[in-house]
């Protein structure tokens, strides 16, 4: 499986600030995807992001609040913009492995919005 | 690390014992499935996964079923170590124009006792 590494892993924020998490696997892939897990809740999907277009948006999600970028095959950033303490979560990217729909996922970043 | 179990069910298990972890998916037009484990601090690890054209597969340790009657899949683990002690997720696709994009049950956390 595809190793995928996030940065930072963890970081605190003042509300109204903005911050851009980084996702970095170490293999070309199609798809990735990034997904937000609230505390003490499970995985929701956030958007989809494929290489050469815009990121697509799951239902409550909007581009300005999240803006995604995918410059290349192996590396994505998530904003997370504007941010107050409802943000706070642990963001996860994730990405496709093959046409059995395998996701692996990266270790997350912590984020804690005061 | 970060507990992410705070609402979630609760499954307890002796050493040795087996485990089965259960999970209620949503959409009948899933046709592809996954289990997560879930450590504290780190992203979910890939278990196993099933088609909806099987209704039992096999892996080490693990055995996942399926039964598309009542949608209901569950997770079952022979011989739990306290090394299984985790959140574990089942994780639903209905591929598609949704290829890729997993809908994420609750949860469940295995706690194991030596």
């Amino acid at each position: 499986s595809a190793v995928i590494s996030q940065k930072p892993s963890r970081d605190i924020c003042q509300r109204g600030t903005s911050l851009t998490i980084q996702c970095q696997v170490d293999s070309q892939v199609t798809m990735m995807f990034w997904y937000r897990q609230q505390p003490g809740q499970s995985l929701t999907l956030i958007a989809t992001a494929n290489q050469g277009s815009e990121a697509t948006y799951e239902s409550g999600f909007v581009i300005d609040k999240f803006p995604i970028s995918r410059p290349n095959l192996t590396f994505s950033t998530l904003t997370v913009s504007n941010m107050s303490p409802e943000d706070s979560s642990i963001y996860l990217c994730s990405v496709d492995q093959g046409p059995a729909f395998e996701q692996y996922f990266g270790p997350g970043t912590r984020l804690t919005v005061t | 690390g970060e507990s992410v179990g705070l609402h979630l069910p609760t499954l307890s298990v002796q050493e040795g014992d087996n485990s089965i972890i259960n999970c209620a998916y949503s959409n009948s037009a899933s046709d592809y499935f996954i289990w997560y484990k879930q450590e504290s601090g780190k992203g979910p690890q890939f278990i196993i996964d099933i088609r909806s054209n099987m209704d039992k597969r096999q892996g080490q340790r693990v055995t996942v079923l399926l039964n598309k009657t009542v949608k209901h899949l569950s997770l079952q683990i022979a011989a739990t170590q306290p090394g299984d002690s985790a959140v574990y997720f089942c994780a639903e696709n209905i591929g598609g124009t949704s290829y890729g994009k997993l809908t994420f049950g609750q949860g469940t956390i295995l706690t194991v006792h030596p």
